[in-house]
């Protein structure tokens, strides 16, 4: 069964606090996706890679970086985690092309 | 500007109804995605179209690309089909828009 994993289902972080998530797929996909979602505002792209060490910014960067540096794995990196980053943060990966897109199950961050 | 319209946003069925939910879109795509999320769930996609139509069970997808209009079908419908349905296109190669999803309650 293909599979996009990410490593905690919630997490619970203080205000200035440097947060790592990650996300690992199993299906040996160029392109990777970190989405944000909020009630009322959807999916909201954060960043993007479409192979190791290639990253795009997506619609709201701000505040976030990113990591790739093997092409199962994408890291998602809140350097200084502030309250208004509380979100569902969701992972994605597709192949090139007219792939399907596979999404993990999803971080909730509380940022207190 | 939405990209992705979806229509409704919020519906209410009886158990064994017809469920229509649509979707509009106003750039070139190369394959529309209807994707599902259960609460406090992950994303499951459903289908992945670019011409036509497809069936999986007691759900249909229709696209029509000169219309730039595509239709999620649910026949018989069921309490476990409730859930978000969510559009979303593929453009550019790499990227997505996605709809803001339509949130489905079926009653037993």
């Amino acid at each position: 069964d293909v599979k996009v994993t990410q490593s905690s289902r919630y997490l619970v972080k203080r205000t200035g606090e440097k947060v790592f998530l990650e996300c690992v797929q199993d299906m040996d996909h160029e392109n990777m996706f970190w989405y944000r979602q909020d009630p009322g505002l959807g999916l909201r792209l954060i960043y993007f890679s479409y192979d190791v060490k290639m990253k795009e910014k997506g619609d709201i960067p701000e505040g976030y970086s990113v990591s790739r540096e093997k092409k199962e794995r994408f890291s998602l990196i809140l350097e200084s985690a502030s309250t208004n980053q509380t979100s569902m943060y969701l992972c994605a990966s597709s192949s090139e092309g007219r792939g399907k897109l596979f999404f993990g199950s999803g971080t909730q961050l509380s940022v207190l | 500007k939405n990209e992705v319209e979806q229509s409704p946003q919020n519906l209410t069925a009886q158990e064994g109804e017809f469920i229509t939910i649509n979707c509009s879109y106003s750039v070139g795509i190369s394959a529309l995605h209807w994707l599902q999320q259960h609460p406090g769930g992950g994303i499951v996609s459903l289908f992945m179209l670019s011409s036509g139509k497809k069936k999986h069970g007691r759900l249909i997808a229709t696209i029509n690309i000169q219309e730039k209009h595509s239709s999620l079908h649910i026949t018989a419908s069921h309490p476990r089909d409730s859930a978000v349905y969510i559009c979303a296109v593929r453009y550019n190669f790499n990227k997505f828009y996605f709809g803001s999803g339509t949130k489905l309650n079926v009653k037993p």
